[in-house]
This record gives C-alpha cells, sequence and structure tokens, in this order.
C-alpha cells in the first residue's frame, strides 16, 4: 500500500463546476497536510494547508481533513480552465524524532472551457 | 523576496561525468529540501538539512548521491559519477520549520544523462 495515494485522473470538469480532489494516507502519525498545485514543466507551488480535523476555507479552494477515516480533500469551486493542472497531496510525519514528507503522485485535473 | 533560487535550469552530461545542482533558499528558512522528480516514482524526498545539518538521508538513492550545505544560503546536490537513470528534475526546497511547515520550491534543475 502506498503511502499517500492520489487517484491519477485525469478529472474533467466543466467550467464553472466544483472540482473534488481526494488523498487517502496510511500512516495515523502524520501531522500536516499540503495540497500542493503543479503546472506541466513548473514545480510545485503550495495552495492550502490544513493541521485540524475539518474544512479550512481559502477564496476558491476548501480543504477537508478527516484523520478518523485518514484522507484528506480538496474543493475547488466555480473551476476555471486556469485550474487545468496537477494537484499533489503531501502529508508530515513525525518518525524517531526526525520529519518525514511524503507526495502523492497527483491528480491531473482538466477544466473544460 | 526572490524565492528559492536554483542552477543550473537544464544540464545535459554525459554517464560517469560529475554534475553539481546548487541551491539558494529563501533567507530565514531553516530548513532545506532536495527531491527528485519522474514520471514513473513521482516526487521523491532526497534528503533534507536543518540549520545546516542534515537530518535525514534515507532518500538518497546511493553513494553516487552526494549533499551538502556549509552555510545558511547554499546547498549542492552532487552526482558522480552519473548515470542515464539519474535523468529527472530535481527540486529544491525550503521552509520555516516548526509546526505548521510549508514548503516552498525552487524552478527546478531538469537533468538529462546520456
Amino acid at each position: 500500500q502506498k503511502e499517500v495515494e492520489q487517484n491519477s485522473g485525469p478529472l474533467s470538469v466543466p467550467e464553472g463546476a466544483i472540482a473534488s480532489l481526494n488523498c487517502t494516507y496510511s500512516d495515523r502519525g502524520s501531522q500536516s497536510f499540503f495540497w500542493y498545485r503543479q503546472y506541466s514543466g513548473k514545480s510545485p507551488e503550495l495552495i492550502m494547508s490544513i493541521y485540524s480535523n475539518g474544512d479550512k476555507e481559502d477564496g476558491r479552494f476548501t480543504a477537508q481533513l478527516n484523520k478518523a477515516s485518514q484522507y484528506v480533500s480538496l474543493l475547488i469551486r466555480d473551476s476555471q480552465p486556469s485550474d487545468s493542472a496537477t494537484y499533489l497531496c503531501a502529508v508530515r510525519v513525525v518518525s524517531s524524532g526526525t520529519y518525514k514528507y511524503i507526495f502523492g503522485t497527483g491528480t491531473r485535473l482538466k477544466v473544460l472551457a | 523576496d526572490a524565492g528559492v533560487i536554483q542552477s543550473p535550469r537544464h544540464e545535459v552530461t554525459e554517464m560517469g561525468q560529475e554534475v553539481t545542482l546548487r541551491c539558494k533558499p529563501i533567507s530565514g528558512h531553516d530548513y532545506l529540501f532536495w527531491y527528485r522528480q519522474t514520471m514513473m516514482r513521482g516526487l521523491e524526498l532526497l534528503i533534507y538539512f536543518n540549520n545546516n545539518v542534515p537530518i535525514d538521508d534515507s532518500g538518497m538513492p546511493e553513494d553516487r548521491f552526494s549533499a551538502k550545505m556549509p552555510n545558511a544560503s547554499f546547498s549542492t546536490l552532487k552526482i558522480q559519477p552519473s548515470e542515464p537513470r539519474d535523468s529527472a528534475v530535481y527540486f529544491c526546497a525550503s521552509s520555516h520549520g516548526g509546526a505548521f511547515d510549508e514548503q516552498y520550491f525552487g524552478p527546478g534543475t531538469r537533468l538529462t544523462v546520456t
């Protein structure tokens, strides 16, 4: 079992719709959760971080964390063609006093105009 | 702030040659990370430093890879000798560390070993 799993996609949504991206993780010691956006040929760009159960909203983006079920999701409201990119879920785990950072392989999102 | 700076942006080299990748983290960030990204394996953490000290190098694939951070504003990742399977995009990232540990990535170095 991969430590951080994401559906590779592509996830296609029409412009203006809500895009829902999901991520599951295996280590219950995971503390911090991040969503990065990566355009083709570019570096990952931090979109949101979430540390506590529940929802966290920032503009059109909402991150949701459920530690009991070990999943984190990202909702993008009013999706735009410029949101088309690969979205990476990342998890930070503390193990033996050091941090371990694990990225999922990403979900490719296509927003259709 | 200029963000994380990496050089070179592209590197093409022949198998067996030494390759050195460079990174300047964001000023004031205590943590520096080196990642490798390929289509097959995604984004992999190779090594990270805290206050210039290597903390976890368990992701370094083999002894051909080495990383140093001689001061707070500079780090290198060296591959010697390079092999075609080392071809990938190498990213450097930095963060403040602590409980709220958001990483900021540099533009990456695309390495091609022929």
